[in-house]
């Protein structure tokens, strides 16, 4: 079946960039996602990127896929303390059954 | 709008009981899936459903179940409670059927099972 897998762990300094990154093994995934969870709340919609595309932007975050190889990640620019949390990465390829990896758990140091 | 809600916001049931989670989705949005967070296995799909119907469904023993009503809330029910369904169970509404990319969570539902 599908596997979609993360790094769990990653801590940066205020205003470094992070990079979060993701595998994927369904290559026909056809929506693939960053969602973000904070401490006692459901999850948030950060962004998403069509499987068609190698690059999003939105305003600090940057969306890289590399489909041949099935990788995925997301870049914070200026990385704030607001920014840490658990990001998870998901994907799809039909309907809204989505397919998330573990979830990195995101560190930012004053 | 309102985003997605879901009651209660906690619960803690025995074993053997069963219980009921409620999700009303963001106004408009016609589907509505449901996920189990645990720590051991991360966030799982159960089902989806979409104008009334089960469109998706995951890998779920049958004590799990959901419904959706004609203005698409959605409930779904656990019976004969174990002790590993104890999670947060979220629920996500989208706009329609199609794959938008838009999916909204709500803030889940924390099951407690003792």
């Amino acid at each position: 079946g599908e596997d979609v897998e993360q790094s769990l762990f990653l801590s940066v300094r205020e205003g470094d960039s992070s990079v979060i990154n993701c595998t994927y093994t369904d290559s026909s995934s056809t929506y693939l996602y960053w969602y973000k969870q904070e401490p006692g709340a459901g999850l948030q919609l950060l962004t998403y990127i069509f499987s068609n595309m190698d690059m999003k932007q939105d305003q600090r975050l940057t969306v890289l896929l590399n489909k041949k190889d099935k990788h995925l990640s997301l870049r914070i620019a200026d990385t704030q303390t607001g920014d840490s949390a658990i990001y998870f990465c998901a994907e799809s390829n039909a309907g809204n059954m989505l397919t998330f990896g573990g979830g990195t758990r995101l560190m930012v140091k004053p | 709008k309102a985003g997605v809600t879901q009651t209660p916001r906690y619960l803690i049931k025995t074993r053997g009981q069963q219980v009921t989670l409620s999700c009303s989705p963001i106004s408009g949005h016609r589907s509505v899936s449901w996920y189990q967070q645990t720590p051991g296995q991360g966030l799982q799909f159960l089902f989806e459903y979409f104008s009334e119907t089960q469109r998706n469904k995951g890998n779920f023993p049958g004590r799990f179940s959901g419904r959706q009503f004609s203005n698409s809330r959605s409930e779904m029910n656990v019976s004969t409670l174990e002790l590993g369904d104890s999670a947060l169970y979220l629920c996500a509404s989208s706009e329609d059927g199609a794959q938008l990319g838009t999916q909204y969570f709500g803030p889940g539902t924390r099951l407690t099972v003792l």
